[in-house]
Formats: structure tokens, C-alpha cells, sequence
């Protein structure tokens, strides 16, 4: 089956406009994870969803964050107002059970954004 | 503060030669972590996890609770091998989920 798929893959955006990265996760999967990745840093945690409750948003690292998950399913992480810093690897990951020790956490291929 | 630290961030090997990729971390319990490998141009993915005592692609990492270590080992290094590494610790507390990772070590097997 298809995995977690992520669109679009590569964004370019002028500093100050808004951005919105989706996130398809793999069916049936309760949980939902987004993370950022800056150039040459490992993937920092930015929120989580068990279904459509957003769990933990203590990762956004501002107001200008936003993430959502209406139906339990895609998510969609949006930015506003993009800044120069804003720009890194957004990845999305994906889990049957939540965050265990058994079961894994599936990631997707990611959004590079460049905010010029 | 939980963290961890991966403090290579480029390993350079010979093919054939053991490889150890390093990983500490910091936390006040008994921790579980996992190692998680991302090969060119492909996504993330887990390579192994403590609590499973596995050995994946070779590989073997122990948890020395002293040292506070999950060092990555392989004792004949293979130039599929070559990949970005992430140690990552993950933390559930307070209804929250999440995995904090290492900066990571790019691994380079030369023939």
C-alpha cells in the first residue's frame, strides 16, 4: 500500500506569504506527527494529532504556525507571514498506535521550502 | 532537559572495517531509543529499536545505561551502508507523543 505522501514536494515562497504543506497519512493511522528540518540539523518536533485532536502543539515555533486535521485524516500545516528562518524540510509521519515502542513511526518524503 | 547527541556528524570508513556511529543521551528514567536511517534520496525510515534486541542490516546497538550510550555498531561496514544516521529518543508524557533526535551522522563507506 502507499505510504505517507506529502505535497507539494519543493516550495518556493517570497518572505511574507502564507504556505500550506499537506500530509496524507497512511490509512487507518491514529496518529500524526510534523516535524522541521533545518539544513545539517536532525528533525524537531513541531506537533502531534491523535485523530483530529491536536495533542501537543509545543513545538511551533511561533503564532505565525498553524496546523490542523479536521476529519482524523490529512493534515495540513500552514505558515504565515513566511520568514527567512522558516526555511527547512518539513516532514510528516505517520503511526497505527501513537508514539510505542512497537509500533513504528512511518515518514513521509517531506516539503522542502525555501522562503527567498 | 531530554536530548540527544550524536557528536560525528561525518564517519568515514573503508569497506570491511567495523563502524561505530555514537549516541548519547540525556533523561531522567529508563530510556528507550531507536536508531533511524535515511539513505539518498529516500525518506526516514527505522533502522532498530532498543526494546527489540534486533539486529538489522548487520547492525546492533546496546543500551549502557552508565554511560548513557546507544552506540550504532557494525563490525564489517558494506557501501550500502552509506546513509545519514539519527539516534532518537522518543517521549510520551502528558497525553503527548513525540521523538527528539540527534543532528545526525552522514556515514560514508568507501570500496
Amino acid at each position: 500500500g502507499a505510504g505517507v505522501s506529502q505535497s507539494p514536494r519543493y516550495k518556493v515562497a517570497k518572505r511574507g506569504q502564507d504556505v500550506a504543506l499537506r500530509c496524507d497519512p497512511i490509512s487507518g493511522h491514529v496518529s500524526l506527527f510534523w516535524y522541521q528540518q533545518a539544513l545539517g540539523q536532525g528533525p524537531e518536533f513541531l506537533t502531534y494529532f491523535q485523530n483530529e485532536a491536536q495533542l501537543d502543539k509545543s513545538g511551533l515555533p511561533s503564532d505565525r504556525f498553524f496546523a490542523e486535521r479536521p476529519e482524523g485524516s490529512v493534515s495540513t500545516l500552514k505558515i504565515q507571514r513566511t520568514q527567512q528562518e522558516d526555511s527547512a524540510v518539513y516532514l510528516c509521519a505517520s503511526s497505527s498506535q501513537g508514539l510505542s515502542l512497537y509500533y513504528e513511526q512511518y515518514f513521509g518524503p517531506g516539503t522542502r521550502l525555501t522562503v527567498t | 532537559a531530554q536530548r540527544v547527541t550524536q557528536p560525528e556528524k561525518l564517519l568515514s570508513v573503508f569497506k570491511g572495517a567495523p563502524v561505530e556511529l555514537k549516541c548519547n543521551y540525556s533523561y531522567s528514567g529508563s530510556p528507550e531509543l531507536f536508531w533511524y536511517v535515511q539513505y539518498s534520496r529516500q525518506r526516514l525510515q527505522l533502522l532498530l529499536r532498543h526494546i527489540s534486541r534486533e539486529s538489522i542490516k548487520g547492525f546492533t546497538a546496546d543500551l549502557n545505561k552508565g554511560e548513557t550510550s546507544f552506540h550504532l555498531k557494525k563490525p564489517f561496514a558494506q557501501e550500502e551502508d552509506s546513509a545519514m544516521y539519527y539516534c532518537a529518543l522518543p517521549l510520551t508524557q502528558g497525553g503527548s507523543e513525540k521523538l527528539v533526535f540527534g543532528k545526525g551522522t552522514k556515514l560514508t563507506v568507501n570500496p
